[in-house]
């Protein structure tokens, strides 16, 4: 069935530290890539999406793009602020391989930025 | 308005009590969601409703039922439940159920079960 690996961290970063969040994918169909930020104490909100190979999401500064060929969706941002802290879920929506068009997550990674 | 609201905020109940979750969304969505969030862990899905109707039931114990009354509210009635399932339980919704549809999460009810 589909899958997301992502790396689980904990990422701890200084501000204005470039980050890079690592997520693959297994998927049987072509599905549409997502990117979540959850905030302490706070529901999942989209960060970026994206539908098909080659496009770019972004979105506050976060960009990541679609890689059919390595089944890869990172996750960058090039200077990070303290208020960036938060939970990063990848996860993605496929029709086929057993996911219905749900939505299937990765781990998540918890990204702590000191001042 | 693009948002998904639900109540309470916090629910404390004994495993003899029975309550209710509601979430509600005014976008004109006709998918919508719960999952049940544990800590450190990504969300778990619990139950689809797609134009009204069950779509979805993901294997969930029968101590938790959903209610769709209409295409803007959904409920979780909760009766009898164990301490294992106090966690965060999330509602979202979709414009749809296609794969490119982005889901829109509530802030969440934190459920403990005493």
């Amino acid at each position: 069935g589909d899958s997301v690996t992502q790396m689980e961290g904990p990422v701890t970063l200084s501000e204005e530290a470039f980050l890079t969040i690592n997520c693959t994918y297994t998927a049987t169909g072509y599905p549409s890539l997502f990117w979540y930020v959850q905030y302490p104490g706070e529901g999942l909100q989209l960060l970026l999406k994206a539908t098909k190979a080659d496009d770019k999401g972004s979105n506050k500064g976060f960009e990541a793009t679609y890689r059919k060929e390595t089944t890869s969706f990172h996750l960058e941002k090039g200077s990070v602020q303290v208020s960036d802290s938060a939970v990063y879920f990848c996860a993605l929506s496929d029709i086929y391989g057993g996911s219905q068009g749900n939505l299937i997550f990765g781990k998540g990674t918890k990204l702590s930025v000191k001042p | 308005d693009t948002e998904v609201t639900q109540t309470p905020k916090h629910l404390v109940m004994g495993m003899t009590n029975k309550k209710s979750l509601k979430c509600e969304q005014h976008m004109g969505h006709r998918a919508m969601y719960w999952y049940k969030q544990k800590a450190k862990k990504p969300p778990e899905l619990m139950f689809v409703y797609s134009y009204e109707k069950l779509s979805i039931n993901e294997s969930v114990p029968s101590r938790f039922s959903p209610e769709c009354p209409n295409s803007s509210l959904l409920n979780l009635h909760l009766h009898a439940l164990q301490p294992e399932d106090s966690a965060l339980y999330l509602c979202a919704s979709s414009q749809g159920r296609g794969i490119a549809n982005e889901q829109f999460f509530g802030p969440g009810t934190r459920l403990t079960v005493l």
